[in-house]
């Protein structure tokens, strides 16, 4: 067990639908990252937050985004769903100061039917 | 950006020594990572590499060269649980936020 909690776990929606993805860190960690991982793709960075702040952006499409809260727990939403957004979604946070090592959240897996 | 390369799949049998290989091209150095990641589960961090050399952390041991833009993990002792995608991933251009290869996965049979 990481520390990091992730909710919900699994979800199954439409296409064209919205999600929200939530995300809480380790206790002390002040950074939250998102990735998504799919079959095609890997484990692709989509954007991190420190302290409530948006820090660094990878490939996040227009139609997701993120936030992270006063209590640094953080939420990614997505809009306007496709198929292709069909992957499990990782939050990780790390330690202020660290060697940028992660601790990955157990994933939600978000399936666009 | 950064090209990183690692082989797709490898297979090895229990109580053998295998070894991982990555390459990568980027700019702005700022570490070299490897991850555990089992089917369905999540990543777990096994080792960080930012100076030229070899890490050994009980069966566990990854290596990098920097100036040939090279990696490898090396396991040693194999056992089933072993069986697992191996991450390479490397941080560069000013961020610490590493950019991840696409695994290995590797099999470990009896």
């Amino acid at each position: 067990d990481s520390g990091v909690t992730q909710t919900p776990k699994h979800l199954i929606t439409a296409t064209g639908q919205r999600v929200t993805l939530r995300c809480s860190p380790r206790s002390g960690d002040l950074s939250v990252y998102w990735y998504q991982q799919s079959l095609d793709q890997g484990l692709q960075f989509l954007i991190q937050y420190y302290n409530g702040e948006e820090r660094a952006k990878g490939n996040i499409l227009e139609r997701f985004s993120a936030q992270q809260f006063p209590d640094l727990h953080s939420e990614l939403n997505l809009s306007s769903l496709e198929l292709g957004d069909s992957a499990l979604y990782f939050c990780a946070s790390s330690v202020p100061g660290g060697s940028g090592e992660l601790f990955f959240g157990e994933g939600s897996r978000l399936t666009v039917l | 950006g950064q090209n990183i390369d690692q082989p797709t799949e490898m297979t090895a049998t229990e109580g053998a020594i295998v070894q991982i290989n990555c390459t990568y091209q980027t700019s702005g150095f700022n570490g070299l990572f490897w991850y555990q990641q089992h089917a369905g589960e999540a990543p777990t961090f096994l080792s960080y590499n930012v100076l030229d050399g070899l890490e050994e952390k009980g069966r566990f041991s990854s290596f990098l060269s920097r100036s040939k833009g090279y990696s490898y993990l090396l396991l040693k002792e194999l056992q089933m649980k072993d069986s697992a995608s191996y991450l390479c991933a490397v941080a560069s251009g000013g961020s610490y936020i590493p950019t991840f290869g696409r695994g290995t996965s590797l099999i470990v049979h009896p």
